[in-house]
Parts: C-alpha cells; structure tokens; sequence
C-alpha cells in the first residue's frame, strides 16, 4: 500500500506567490527524492535528500528532510507559470524500492 | 544521447490480448523499473531490475512479466490484458537503485477495451 503521502493534492497560487508541498512517511526513510512532472510529460528529478534535517536550494525552490527523516517539504519563492506541473516525492524506507507520493498538482495563475 | 526510449507511445488493446512495452536505455545504467500512473495515485512500481539477469517484483506485479537479457533493454509483457490495466506506463533508469536520480522515459498511454 501507499506508504508515503503527499498535501495537498491541489494547489492554485497567483503568480509571485510561495507554494509548499508536504510529504510524509509511516516510516523512517533513507532518502526522499523529488520530481516535477509537467502536464501531458514524463517525471523529471530535481533532487535528492540523503541527511536527517538536510536542506538544499535550488534557486527559487528550497527543499527540506526532517530531522526525523520521516517527513520532507518542498518550498517554491515567488511562483512563475514555468513552475506550472505535478511535484512528487518518492522516498526510500531502505530495500529496493522508492514509494511515490499521489503528488501535488500545481496551478499558476498569471 | 536518447536517455531512455519507450514504444509505442499509444495503445490500444482488447480485453485478453497481449503485448509487450519496449524500453531500451543507452547510458549503461545498472537499474531499470517500470512504473504506471493512475490519476490520484501516483506512481507505483510493478517490477525493477538491479542488472542483467535479475528481476524482481514491486508493488504491483500481478498480470505483468519482466526479462533482463541485456543492460539496455527491459520490455514489459502484458500476459492478458484487462480493462484494470489501462494506465500510463513509465520507464526509468538510474545508476544505482538507491542513490542516484531516475531518468524517466516519455511513457506510454495504455488503453485497454
């Protein structure tokens, strides 16, 4: 079953605003990757968290592991319609498998 | 550099019919995984290959057959196909099954009738 899930399931921001989305674990995991799937595309990997409460940026996003590596947060600063897309997390809790998240569907309004 | 091909991109099949999904990658990545996607849910992994020669399940296995003969190329056979397994299917590769990010293939948009 879904082991890893993702809030919220819809975003709609005007452009300029901040967006979030949270991911959150029954279990401790060993990594948690992120992805951005743009309407009608395929996942593309942003990034990866590996350290209990490692944060990384990458430009206007910012991505956050929790110091339980149980849960992990994407920011995004001053949205842009470029940023329009699905963002999903998918997190390791240590075999052969990444669980992904259901995703978070994000709309830019201009 | 093609990163990771997928074909057909469409497909339309009837209920009970079998086909295979073609993925072949070209940068000597040790795992491959396919995946399919339904709205609401995600993307959740049917089976996965550590190297040449070694498969094994994931979530979703059932009504689905993998095979590993070469590094490059990973086909998904679909033994009898139902109106379950209309989805989008996804292939991905990756360095390391662990530590490295996922290359994604285009996909391909499975109806099943």
């Amino acid at each position: 079953g879904q082991q890893v899930m993702q809030i919220p399931q819809y975003q709609h921001v005007q452009e300029g605003e901040d967006f979030t989305t949270y991911c959150n674990s029954s279990t401790t995991l060993s990594n948690i990757q992120w992805y951005k799937q743009r309407p009608g595309g395929h996942p593309v990997f942003l990034i990866q968290l590996v350290k209990s409460g490692e944060v990384k940026k990458q430009k206007r996003l910012t991505f956050q592991f929790g110091e339980a590596k149980k849960n992990s947060s994407l920011h995004i600063t001053a949205t842009q319609t470029t940023d329009v897309g699905t963002y999903f997390c998918a997190g390791n809790p240590g075999g052969n498998q990444f669980y992904f998240g259901t995703g978070t569907s994000l709309t830019v309004i201009p | 550099n093609a990163g990771v091909t997928q074909t057909p991109k469409f497909q339309v099949l009837k209920t009970g019919q079998s086909m295979t999904l073609q993925c072949a990658q070209d940068m000597n990545h040790e795992y491959m995984s396919w995946y399919r996607q339904d709205p609401g849910m995600g993307l959740r992994l049917i089976h996965y290959s550590v190297g040449a020669g070694i498969t094994d399940q994931g979530e979703v296995p059932n009504g689905y057959n993998v095979s590993r003969s070469t590094t490059e190329d990973f086909p998904l056979r679909l033994l009898s196909a139902a109106p379950s397994q209309t989805s989008v299917y996804f292939c991905a590769s990756s360095a390391g099954w662990s530590n490295y990010g996922y290359t994604f293939g285009s996909g391909t948009r499975l109806t099943v009738v």
